[in-house]
């Protein structure tokens, strides 16, 4: 099983960029690394996803070093509407090793 | 495009009572899952269907959970009859395929059972 390790919270001031940092050592060959963002009382949306080195979409970075045990989620400029719990997941849709874990809860403090 | 649709938005059952909650996934999407949220957790896999077709439900409490996705397009996950732990967010979502397609889920429906 790809088990991941996140921190279970995280503050930030508005306007920093914000890394959180997920551990996934038993990560497979064919494993992506995918990032969901929850609000309360919505379903997790869509981040962003990789698979090696660096990705980048308009909302987030994704840095993946060569090893890939670990990853990066990298939120430029963090606003208050970005206060959410963020998760990482190590697999393929689909599969049976696919896993929400408890997620990092980050706030952005004004 | 249209996301993907539940309903109800909230229940509030007894116990030993029976729910039903729907799910209409994205259009095209061959691949859907229900997940069971319960507060202060991530949303753990209870089902995942492949078109009309179950390809994983070894995390279903079969003696009480049931679901169905006819046509292979909308789904139905029913709870009969419901306890005080099922009290959750179900959360529906759909893929394109199974494999580097994100999940797309919709906003769930919260069960409360009293």
């Amino acid at each position: 099983l790809a088990k991941t390790t996140q921190p279970i919270s995280m503050d930030s001031y508005e306007g920093q960029e914000v890394n959180i940092t997920c551990s996934h050592n038993n990560i497979a060959t064919n494993d992506y690394i995918t990032w969901y963002q929850q609000f309360p009382s919505q379903g997790p949306r869509f981040i962003i996803q990789g698979y090696k080195t660096k990705v980048t979409n308009e909302v987030a970075s994704l840095f993946i070093p060569a090893d890939r045990k670990s990853s990066t989620l990298s939120l430029p400029r963090v606003s208050l509407s970005d206060t959410a719990v963020y998760y990482c997941l190590v697999g393929r849709t689909g599969a049976n090793n696919l896993f929400f874990g408890t997620g990092t809860r980050l706030t952005v403090i004004p | 495009e249209a996301g993907v649709a539940q309903s109800p938005r909230y229940k509030i059952i007894e116990k030993r009572q029976s729910v039903a909650f729907w799910c209409n996934p994205i259009s095209g999407h061959a691949t859907l899952y229900w997940y069971q949220q319960i507060l202060g957790q991530g949303p753990k896999l209870l089902i995942q269907f492949q078109n009309n077709g179950v390809v994983d439900d070894s995390q279903l409490p079969k003696d009480r959970f049931s679901a169905e996705r006819l046509k292979g397009v909308d789904s139905t996950l029913k709870i009969q009859p419901a306890k005080l732990e099922d009290s959750a967010v179900y959360l529906c979502a759909s893929s394109l395929d199974r494999g580097s397609s994100p999940l797309h889920f919709g906003n769930g429906t919260r069960l409360t059972v009293t």
